[in-house]
């Protein structure tokens, strides 16, 4: 299985403020990567898919970059409601793996 | 608006097996990839399996042996089974829609609101 790690495993951030949060892969995923943002008690939802490509609502502050194993999620401007978990997975081959979150605070 | 339930049993007993439903509201089952992806606190995210069509079926290899997935495109239904259970298998279980992009890659766009299920004598 392709490992997914994620750094760091929380992040407290002012709002207003960048944040950024890394993910790495065991091995090569092309622009196979994906970013989901679990809100305080709801479902994960999708932000970035295919590395770069915001889901269809998500703000243009959310953007998704990196290459081969390393991959970077930025935001330029955080908010109050970007707060939660944030995951990213591989979506090169089964069986799916998810790093274990990045849980952002203001 | 595509809405997805889970539903099934909450509690169970070792060795029991777990049968989970989910009901699909505001679109056809059929054209995607239905997926069982589960959140404990020990394991994080872990991914299940998916189905596309009967001779379509991928299942995490950790669980293979266990699982079963299937499709009841008449009553719009996604189901999960999986047998043998223990305390590992405790997690919250959500049903999640992929929607088909190129090739074969798809993304989890429609996430159920999920299930608590409890293994426990």
């Amino acid at each position: 299985d392709i490992v997914m790690t994620q750094s760091p495993l929380s992040l407290s951030v002012t709002p207003g403020e960048p944040a950024s949060i890394s993910c790495r892969s065991s091995q090569s995923l092309h622009n196979y990567l994906d970013w989901y943002l679990q809100k305080p008690g709801q479902s994960p939802q999708l932000l970035i898919y295919l590395l770069s490509n915001r889901a269809s609502g998500v703000p243009e502050r959310f953007s998704g970059s990196g290459s081969g194993t390393d991959f970077t999620l930025k935001i330029s401007r955080v908010e109050a409601e970007d707060v939660g978990v944030y995951y990213c997975t591989q979506s090169l081959e089964a069986p799916r793996t998810f790093g274990q979150g990045t849980k952002l605070e203001i | 608006q595509v809405q997805l339930q889970e539903s099934g049993p909450g509690l169970l007993k070792p060795s029991e097996t777990l049968s989970l439903t989910c009901t699909v509201s505001g679109d056809s089952v059929s054209g995607y990839y239905w997926n069982w992806i589960r959140q404990s606190a020990g394991k994080g995210l872990e991914w299940i399996g998916r189905f596309y069509s009967s001779d379509n079926i991928k299942y995490n290899p950790s669980l293979y042996s266990r699982v079963t997935m299937s499709v009841d495109a008449s009553k719009n239904r996604f189901s999960l089974q999986l047998k043998f259970v223990t305390a590992a298998d405790t997690a919250v279980y959500y049903c999640v829609r992929g929607k088909l992009h190129s090739g074969y890659y798809f993304y989890f766009d429609y996430w159920g609101r999920g299930t608590l299920v409890t293994v426990s004598s």
